[in-house]
């Protein structure tokens, strides 16, 4: 089974700031990976398909990067409504989650 | 527009089993996927398992097997999932989403009790 390391695992940044959550799959999954913000409460809701690719709504401020075993999300400038639980997700071999980054507003 | 919509929270004892539902519109249910994840409050995402509506045919990660079963009714475009012989590591949200991975349920809590 491939294993998905996030990092940091708790995140406090201010609102403005340039923040980077960090994905690491145990092989390389050939960039089939999403990434998902998940507020308390609620669905995850998907932010990033196949590393790199916004989907339809969500705000530019978010992007995606990576190759082989190494995915990033990029938040250019925090905002408040930001505050939330992200995971990344790989779909190259069976269906796994990272075990998510919670960004805080400092 | 896409729609996925679970049945409620279910209070359930150990034990016992819960049939959980996620009802569909908005897309041609009878010829796509469908994945139901679990979630402990304050932990990660597992996948428990998928089935194509198409002809019934299901997929389950290895953890889950005996645990859960997936059916279709594409009369209704809902799935289901049971989920039987329950215990408190059991409690927890079970999500419905369709492949890709875009729409999601919006989660039912099950909690196992007596």
């Amino acid at each position: 089974d491939i294993q998905m390391t996030q990092s940091p695992s708790l995140l406090s940044a201010s609102v403005g700031d340039r923040v980077t959550l960090n994905c690491k799959a145990s092989q390389n999954i050939n960039k089939n990976l999403n990434w998902y913000q998940q507020k308390l409460g609620e669905a995850p809701k998907l932010l990033i398909y196949y590393t790199n690719n916004l989907q339809t709504g969500i705000p530019s401020r978010f992007s995606g990067s990576g190759s082989g075993t190494d995915y990033t999300l990029t938040i250019s400038s925090l905002q408040p409504e930001d505050v939330a639980t992200y995971f990344c997700f790989q779909y190259n071999s069976g269906l796994t989650f990272g075990s998510g980054t919670k960004l805080e507003i400092k | 527009q896409v729609k996925l919509q679970q049945s409620g929270a279910e209070l359930v004892k150990p034990g016992a089993s819960v049939k959980l539902s996620c009802k569909t519109s908005g897309y041609t249910f009878s010829t796509s996927y469908m994945s139901w994840f679990k979630q402990i409050p304050g932990q990660s995402i597992e996948w428990i398992g998928m089935i194509y509506a198409g002809d019934g045919g299901t997929g389950y990660n290895q953890k889950f097997k005996g645990k859960a079963t997936l059916t279709v009714d594409t009369s209704s475009s809902t799935a289901y999932m049971d989920l039987s012989s329950l215990t408190t590591e059991d409690s927890a949200v079970y999500f419905c989403a369709r492949p890709p991975f875009d729409y999601w349920g919006q989660g039912v809590m099950v909690t196992v009790s007596s």
